[in-house]
């Protein structure tokens, strides 16, 4: 099983809501990341998870808070958002160090 | 990670071989080459990866010249559906290859 999957596959909420989106890899990946990319440009790194700890915060606002419950789970909970973070949100998995990312479909989030 | 340039966008039409070029002139001795593609609205996907000289998979292959301070990817026979945009990545696969830096990417547009 070479998949991760994501959902929702799209979300729309408002700027006072709470939602989460939720990633899952099967591959026995011990790395996983969560990406921000909007229209026509390249993806953006927000998160890593290492080891099921966060390795690395790009400097991300607190109204994103990922979670990493076991290893083959990963959250990433939203809240008061603002309209400027509608994107796809992207969540990959890799071996730990590795290049070789696996991405999921993304979820289209729309902030009204 | 090593900075990369590639062209913004490239036309082609069915049948014929695609060469894209990306420059990374700082790229380091312990740095690979690795190429992903995507797909409006899904997650980048691994295409290829290489240090020197050549490599082929059954998807594209990826030529590194001796300074490796450029690569190209090689598509062969495009279709309609090898439309999308294609990242160049350039990174140490076992210290930093947690972090995925994003250029710009080559938008391909295959004609029929």
């Amino acid at each position: 099983d070479t998949e991760v999957t994501q959902t929702p596959k799209h979300l729309v909420m408002g700027m006072t809501n709470k939602k989460s989106l939720k990633c899952e890899q099967h591959m026995g990946h011990r790395a996983m990341y969560w990406y921000k990319q909007k229209a026509k440009k390249p993806p953006e790194l927000m998160f890593v998870y290492s080891y099921e700890k966060l390795s690395i915060n790009e400097s991300v606002p607190s109204r994103f808070s990922p979670e990493c419950p076991n290893s083959s789970l990963l959250n990433l909970h939203l809240h008061a958002l603002q309209p400027e973070d509608s994107a796809l949100y992207l969540c990959a998995s890799s071996q730990v160090g590795a290049m070789t990312q696996y991405f999921g479909p993304g979820t289209r989030l729309t902030v009204l | 990670l090593a900075k990369t340039t590639q062209p913004i966008s490239m036309d082609s039409y069915e049948g014929q071989e695609v060469n894209i070029t990306c420059s990374h002139n700082n790229i380091a001795t312990n740095d690979y080459i690795t190429w992903y593609q995507q797909f409006p609205s899904q997650g980048p996907r691994f295409i290829i990866q290489g240090y020197k000289t050549k490599v082929t998979n059954e998807v594209a292959s990826l030529f590194i010249p001796a300074d490796r301070k450029s690569s190209t990817l090689s598509l062969p026979r495009v279709s309609l559906s090898d439309t999308a945009v294609y990242y160049c990545l350039v990174g140490d696969i076992l210290n930093a290859g947690n972090m995925l830096t994003f250029g710009g990417g080559t938008r391909l547009m295959v004609k029929p």
